[in-house]
């Protein structure tokens, strides 16, 4: 079945250090891509997706490019603040039927811990 | 919009109780999650509806659990009985269909079962 696949956490980074959280996918079809966040005591939130290959999500300085030749999604950012400490998880949605879309399948998640 | 509402935010119960966990979906959106969080699983879908009819429930965990969508405007999540295991963030998620769409999740339900 689909899997997602990102590297375990916890990831700790002084602030306006380059962040970096590998994710990569198995997948049936062709799924869309997604980057979910979640702060302490909330449920998650969007924060950049990417649907179709060589796509660039972007969103508050975070950014992942669809590579569908090393079935990858890696989160980046270039200068991380204190505020972007939260649990991060990559996520697929099936496409390969209209039942299908919007099921998603999530990574383990990855924490982030950033430092002043 | 008010975004998906869960209730309650906290239950504790004691084993062997029937639990019932709501969810209200944002206005429009036709497909709607439960997940359930935990530290040693991660998160994990138990079932999923699509224009109020169960599409797939293989993630419910057993017969203990059990989920209803009346409407498209509520859903409930039913644990009976609820064991310790069964403590974790049980999150309801809504989306539309359609190719790319993201699923809005609401702030989950802590359950804790003693």
């Amino acid at each position: 079945g689909d899997s997602v696949t990102q590297m375990e956490g916890p990831v700790t980074l002084s602030e306006e250090a380059f962040l970096t959280i590998n994710c990569t996918y198995t997948a049936t079809g062709y799924p869309s891509l997604f980057w979910y966040v979640q702060y302490p005591g909330e449920g998650l939130q969007l924060l950049l997706k990417a649907t179709k290959a060589d796509d660039k999500g972007s969103n508050k300085g975070f950014e992942a490019t669809y590579r569908k030749e090393t079935t990858s999604f890696h989160l980046e950012k270039g200068s991380v603040q204190v505020s972007d400490s939260a649990v991060y998880f990559c996520a697929l949605s099936d496409r390969r039927t209209t039942d299908s879309w919007g099921k998603f399948q999530f990574g383990a998640g990855t924490q982030v811990v950033v430092t002043p | 919009d008010a975004g998906v509402i869960q209730s309650p935010r906290h239950e504790v119960t004691e084993m062997g109780q029937e639990v019932t966990l709501r969810c209200k979906p944002i206005s429009g959106h036709n497909s709607l999650f439960w997940y359930r969080q935990t530290m040693m699983r991660g998160l994990e879908l138990l079932i999923y509806f699509n224009n109020n009819v169960p599409i797939d429930d293989s993630g419910m965990p057993e017969d203990r659990f059990s989920a209803k969508m009346p409407n498209a405007s509520f859903s409930t999540l039913k644990i009976q009985p609820s064991e310790p295991r069964d403590s974790a963030v049980y999150f309801c998620a809504s989306s539309t269909q359609g190719l790319g769409t993201e699923a809005f999740f609401g702030q989950g339900t802590r359950l804790t079962v003693v």
